[in-house]
């Protein structure tokens, strides 16, 4: 079984740019999250993404979003991006999300901003 | 305020003995909590989930220990080896939820 894809695996943006990350989840696997990690805040939720509707969301300004499409895959975009943002970005699938499922990292696409 | 803790950044042992992580937690309610291993440059690979309701939790020569009087989960590796060499991340999460709250993850260093 495929594991988790996220795309592309590096970036680099200068500020004030957009960018868009995508998220390819396991097969059958309903349940997307995105995390931020950096060196100081370490792994960070930004929000969480179930059937296509946003279950949850961490504290994070609203120039970051997301969706999710019907066959799970999903986007986080990062709007007027700001030096600060520049960060290893990671998404988790599971099936459910909840008491018994384990999720699955993807590599990470790692951003950076000039 | 609301806060997890994980033992000393980094820990350094000897091959063949017991490595214990340690994760701390205050002002949250977790129905479950989960260990993570993250290699440099690498998403975090799942190890092991205990829920609330379980007091520990064996895999091969991992052990998880929860107690939610305490507020502490330990995380052993037994008979450890160079290769297990990583960050350990401690998470919490909640029912119907795939959201994750992370501490900020201790180095192992295993010494042959």
């Amino acid at each position: 079984k495929a594991g988790v894809t996220q795309t592309p695996r590096y970036l680099i943006k200068t500020r004030g740019q957009q960018v868009t990350l995508s998220c390819s989840p396991i097969s059958g696997h309903r349940s997307v999250s995105w995390y931020q990690q950096t060196p100081g805040q370490g792994l960070q939720f930004l929000f969480e993404y179930f059937s296509e509707t946003q279950r949850n969301k961490g504290n994070f300004p609203g120039r970051f979003s997301g969706r999710q499409f019907s066959n799970s895959r999903s986007e986080m975009n990062v709007s007027t991006l700001e030096l600060g943002d520049s960060a290893l970005y990671l998404c988790a699938s599971s099936l459910s999300g909840g008491r018994r499922d384990e999720q699955f990292f993807g590599p990470g696409t790692r951003l950076t901003v000039l | 305020s609301q806060k997890i803790e994980q033992n000393s950044e980094a820990l350094n042992i000897q091959e063949g003995k017991t490595a214990t992580l340690t994760c701390n937690y205050t002002n949250y309610s977790p129905a479950y909590l989960q260990w993570y291993r993250q290699d440099p440059g690498r998403g975090p690979v799942f190890l092991l989930l205990i829920r609330e309701n379980e007091k520990e939790k064996r895999k091969e020569r991992l052990k998880v220990t929860f107690d939610t009087t305490l507020k502490q989960s330990l995380f052993h590796i037994t008979a450890s080896q160079p290769a297990d060499s990583a960050t350990y991340l401690c998470a919490l999460g909640w029912s119907n939820t795939g959201k994750l709250i992370f501490g900020q993850g201790t180095t192992l260093q295993v010494k042959p």
